[in-house]
């Protein structure tokens, strides 16, 4: 079953423009976590956000989470062809070990 | 650091057949996942393990598919017979904590079709 959903599917832009994702979830969480794949690949982690948090930064990513709307954003300032790939949110959702994915956003960045 | 590791890359089987995807995870490492990813269902978690020992297998579609982890550096997934729909990329993914509390490291994955 999935948990989180991303929004877009798909992002297209330019080179230098920034680009947002938002991932919405069900059920309550203790972390929430952004994922990079790159087409043909496996996933690489980003970043971690604990549900006591409500923003955190990592060189160009910024993420949010608002536990009240069950929703996160990931920020990608200035991007580069180079961070053209799929991105995907993950939650526990409670569930002890399992780390639940939603469907992904699919971002090109065109040069 | 070697990451996870996956073999076979890709494997091509007839309908029928028994398929054996095999994992190292990362040494030192207490959890071991393995997840399917396919275009209509996304990511779907299979089974995972923790010291070994499986925890739970909720995902596992039906008996066809059956997982094991012999010991800390080593674990397969094997269905059999294979069909036509268990055509997907399986990856496996191992970490020190729980998905609870840390990142995941995922192999490059397993790319699986079924004919």
């Amino acid at each position: 079953s999935q948990q989180g959903e991303e929004d877009p599917q798909a992002l297209s832009i330019q080179e230098g423009e920034n680009a947002t994702m938002n991932c919405s979830y069900k059920t309550s969480i203790n972390n929430l976590q952004w994922y990079r794949q790159n087409s043909g690949r496996g996933l690489v982690h980003l970043i971690l956000i604990r549900s006591n948090e409500r923003e955190k930064h990592s060189g160009r990513l910024r993420v949010t989470l608002d536990t009240s709307k069950k929703s996160s954003s990931l920020l990608i300032t200035a991007s580069r062809a180079a961070d053209t790939a799929s991105y995907f949110c993950a939650t526990d959702a409670n569930q002890g070990g399992k780390l639940i994915f939603g469907q992904g956003t699919e971002l090109s960045v065109k040069p | 650091d070697a990451g996870v590791i996956q073999s076979p890359r890709h494997e091509v089987t007839e309908m029928g057949q028994e398929v054996t995807l095999r994992c190292k995870p990362i040494s030192g490492h207490d959890y071991l996942f393995w997840y399917r990813q396919t275009m209509m269902r996304g990511l779907e978690l299979l089974i995972y393990f923790n010291n070994n020992v499986p925890i739970d297998d909720s995902g596992m579609p039906e008996d066809r598919f059956s997982a094991k982890m012999p010991n800390a550096s080593f674990s397969t997934l094997k269905i059999q017979p294979s069909e036509p729909r268990d055509s997907a990329v399986y990856f496996c993914a191992s970490s020190p904590k729980t998905g609870v509390h840390g990142e995941l490291f995922f192999g490059e994955g397993s790319r699986l079709t079924v004919l």
